[in-house]
């Protein structure tokens, strides 16, 4: 158990659909991290806060969206659904902003959309 | 831009035999980290190794080894006297200078060990 807990598990929905994961960190840890792993891509990276502010941004889509709470919990927001966003989006967490610590991994959601 | 390519894409054994998963990197930066993660068929993603530029050594886990070649650019992990519990697919990763560098991943290598 990583300590970094994601809710649902699964999602299944349709398309144009929007929703939201959730992401809470290890205890103690103040950086998050979304990841999105599809058969084609693989893991790509999205987006990174520290400490509920942004911190560096990647392959995230115009339609995505996310941020950290005062708690540290994290959401993401995803709108207009496509089929091809169909994926597992995981969420990591790691005690500093820098990435020489390794990133811890939640379980991550399923997000099928039909 | 950092690249990580993992040329094996399947791989597959059978119990007790040794396997080396390769991992080839690709970086501009002087200081950077390099990692390895096991997503096993339960989904998850567990932290194996992470391993800095400047810090040549190989190491030895348990049944587990890496060996790190700056010379070659590559972080290769041996998996001594398999076993089906390793069966998972290995993710080898890079950063670059400590900030704001995410973790690039290489496409992974699934090992499949057969009893």
């Amino acid at each position: 158990d990583s300590g970094v807990t994601q809710t649902p598990k699964h999602l299944i929905t349709a398309t144009g659909q929007r929703v939201t994961l959730r992401c809470s960190p290890r205890s103690g840890d103040l950086s998050v991290y979304w990841y999105q792993q599809s058969l084609d891509q693989g893991l790509q990276f999205l987006i990174q806060y520290y400490n509920g502010e942004e911190r560096a941004k990647g392959n995230i889509l115009e339609r995505f969206s996310a941020q950290q709470f005062p708690d540290l919990h994290s959401e993401l927001n995803l709108s207009s659904l496509e089929l091809g966003d169909s994926a597992l989006y995981f969420c990591a967490s790691s005690v500093t902003g820098t990435v020489n610590q390794p990133q811890h991994f939640g379980d991550g959601t399923r997000l099928s959309i039909l | 831009a950092q690249k990580v390519t993992q040329a094996q894409t399947e791989i597959s054994v059978v119990e007790k035999e040794d396997v080396t998963l390769d991992c080839v990197y690709e970086t501009r930066d002087t200081t950077y980290y390099l990692f390895w993660y096991k997503q096993p068929p339960s989904g998850e993603l567990v932290f194996l190794i992470r391993r800095n530029s400047f810090d040549e050594q190989n190491e030895i886990s348990g049944r587990y080894s890496w060996n790190f070649q700056k010379s070659t650019s590559s972080f290769n992990f041996t998996i001594t006297a398999s076993q089906v519990v390793d069966s998972a697919v290995y993710f080898c990763a890079l950063s670059g200078s400590p900030g704001n560098t995410p973790l690039v991943f290489g496409k992974g290598t699934r090992l499949s060990v057969i009893a």
